[in-house]
């Protein structure tokens, strides 16, 4: 069975650096990529980027702005997604996804990790 | 940037049909999914490659996508159907979001 299993809930202040994790199970870790979505409270869905683990390479929503880092550790079949100084405005779940090998489509979600950021 | 235009919200009676429509520029020439959010829940895929189901999503759920348009199509909706659904098409090596439709069933 296909599974992401992501880490939990955190609560930080702004200024703060932070890293979640997605530890995919049940399928060849490094050939899929893996992607993170963004949903702000009472919002839609919103694209963040991708990474393949076997190499990492990395392809970054241009509305990110550098605000992210992706990486992944295949050894352990984990991404990570990490900021440096953390702001108000990154309060949000985040799901990361696992992108089908052909199509485009997202065809396994995690169960989201839940980031608040306030003083 | 490339943008996916869904309506906000989509009413429709138990048993009836729901049609759901996500606009893009030559939207046909791209493959469009569609994902259900049921509250609290993490996103589902019901539709991928325009009209093709994943294992264990329901017949009544049905997509097709030609022109500018795309539509997830319920069947015979149901009360559990009721949820917010999302298009999404890959553009210039980034996945985009509808901003997503909020279904009632009533």
């Amino acid at each position: 069975e296909v599974q992401l299993e992501q880490s939990g809930a955190e609560v930080k202040k702004p200024g703060e650096s932070l890293k979640i994790s997605c530890t995919g199970s049940g399928f060849s870790f490094t050939r899929y990529w893996v992607g993170w979505v963004r949903q702000r409270p009472g919002k839609g869905l919103e694209w963040m980027g991708i990474i393949y683990p076997d190499d990492s390479d990395t392809r970054y929503s241009p509305s990110l702005q550098g605000r992210v880092t992706m990486s992944a550790d295949k050894s352990i079949r984990t991404a990570y997604l990490q900021w440096s100084s953390l702001k108000a405005s990154d309060t949000a779940m985040y799901y990361c996804v696992r992108r089908a090998s052909t199509g485009g489509h997202l065809d396994y979600w995690g169960q989201g990790t839940l980031v608040t950021v306030s003083s | 940037s490339y943008e996916l235009t869904q309506p906000p919200s989509v009413s429709v009676s138990p048993g009836q049909t729901a049609s759901i429509t996500c606009s893009g520029d030559k939207l046909g020439d791209k493959f469009v999914s569609w994902y259900q959010q049921r509250p609290g829940q993490s996103p589902l895929l019901v539709i991928y490659e325009n009209g093709e189901r994943p294992s264990g999503i329901p017949e009544r759920f049905s997509g097709s996508n030609s022109g500018n348009t795309a539509t997830l199509t319920i069947s015979g909706a149901q009360a559990l159907d009721e949820a917010d659904y999302y298009c999404q098409a890959w553009d210039t090596n980034t996945e985009v979001f509808g901003g997503g439709t909020k279904l009632t069933v009533l």
